[in-house]
C-alpha cells in the first residue's frame, strides 16, 4: 500500500538554524510530491511541488525541497529558518489508486523556532 | 478573490444530533474532497467527488454522508453524532485539468461531540 512517512513529528529549532525534514514514500509508479504548510490558525497551503524536471524544487518563503528517486525521499530544507515559520507541515504524494488520482499525507512533523 | 470556505469552523454538540458541515469553493473546480484529521496523525481521504451527482467513499471508512447538487458545494452529513466523530474535518478541491494534482484546503471545522 502506498505511504508516506515523515521522520520527525517535533522539531524544535532557533533562529537562523537550518531546516531539514525528512519525508520518504513508498509508491512504485509515477509520482507528484508535495510539501504542505499549515501556519496556526490558517488554512493548509501549498509550500512547493514537484511535478517532473528538475529534482531540486524551489517553493515560497525560501523553502527548497529535492527529490531522489532512487531512495523515494523528498525532504524539506530551509537554510536559515525565522519565528514566522513555525507551523505544521505535511509531505503528500499524489498516487493512481483504484482509477483516481489521490493524495497520500504524511503525520505532518510540527516545527517551533523560538527566537 | 477565489477560495474555498467551511462553516462552521468549530462546533461543540451532543451525541446523536445530526450535523452538516459545509464546504464551498469559488474556484470553478470539479473536484473536491473531504478529509478527517486527528491530532499528530495522517490526513486521511473520507468522500470526494468528480462534479455534480458524482459521490464517492474514499480510504478511510465514514459514517458520514456527502453530496454534491452544485459544482461549488459539497456538503458532509452526520445523521446521529458520536464521540468517535470528533476529529477536524478538511474540505478540499483540485482541477482536473491540472496536471499537477495540487489541491486547496478549506480552514477545516473542529467537530467535538459529547
Amino acid at each position: 500500500a502506498q505511504s508516506v512517512s515523515q521522520h520527525n513529528h517535533h522539531v524544535i529549532l532557533s533562529e537562523a538554524a537550518s531546516l531539514e525534514l525528512g519525508c520518504n514514500y513508498s509508491y512504485g509508479g509515477t509520482v507528484n510530491l508535495f510539501w504542505y504548510v499549515q501556519y496556526p490558525g490558517q488554512h493548509l497551503q501549498l509550500l512547493l511541488k514537484y511535478f517532473s524536471g528538475d529534482p531540486l524544487v524551489k517553493g515560497i518563503k525560501g523553502f527548497e525541497a529535492e527529490f531522489i528517486k532512487s531512495k523515494f525521499s523528498f525532504n524539506l530544507r530551509k537554510p536559515s529558518v525565522q519565528w514566522s515559520d513555525t507551523a505544521e507541515y505535511f509531505c503528500a504524494v499524489n498516487a493512481r489508486s483504484g482509477g483516481y488520482n489521490k493524495l497520500i499525507f504524511g503525520a505532518g512533523t510540527r516545527l517551533a523556532v523560538h527566537p | 478573490e477565489a477560495d474555498i470556505y467551511q462553516t462552521p469552523r468549530y462546533l461543540v454538540i451532543g451525541t446523536g444530533k445530526k450535523i452538516t458541515l459545509e464546504c464551498s469553493q469559488t474556484m470553478g473546480h470539479d473536484k473536491m474532497y473531504w478529509y478527517q484529521q486527528d491530532p499528530g496523525m495522517e490526513l486521511h481521504l473520507i468522500h470526494y467527488s468528480y462534479g455534480v451527482n458524482s459521490t464517492e467513499k474514499g480510504d478511510l471508512s465514514s459514517e458520514s454522508t456527502v453530496s454534491r447538487i452544485r459544482t461549488e458545494h459539497f456538503p458532509l452529513t452526520l445523521e446521529s453524532a458520536r464521540p468517535s466523530h470528533t476529529s477536524q474535518y478538511l474540505c478540499a478541491s483540485s482541477n482536473p485539468r491540472q496536471a499537477t494534482y495540487e489541491q486547496y484546503f478549506g480552514p477545516g471545522t473542529r467537530l467535538t461531540v459529547t
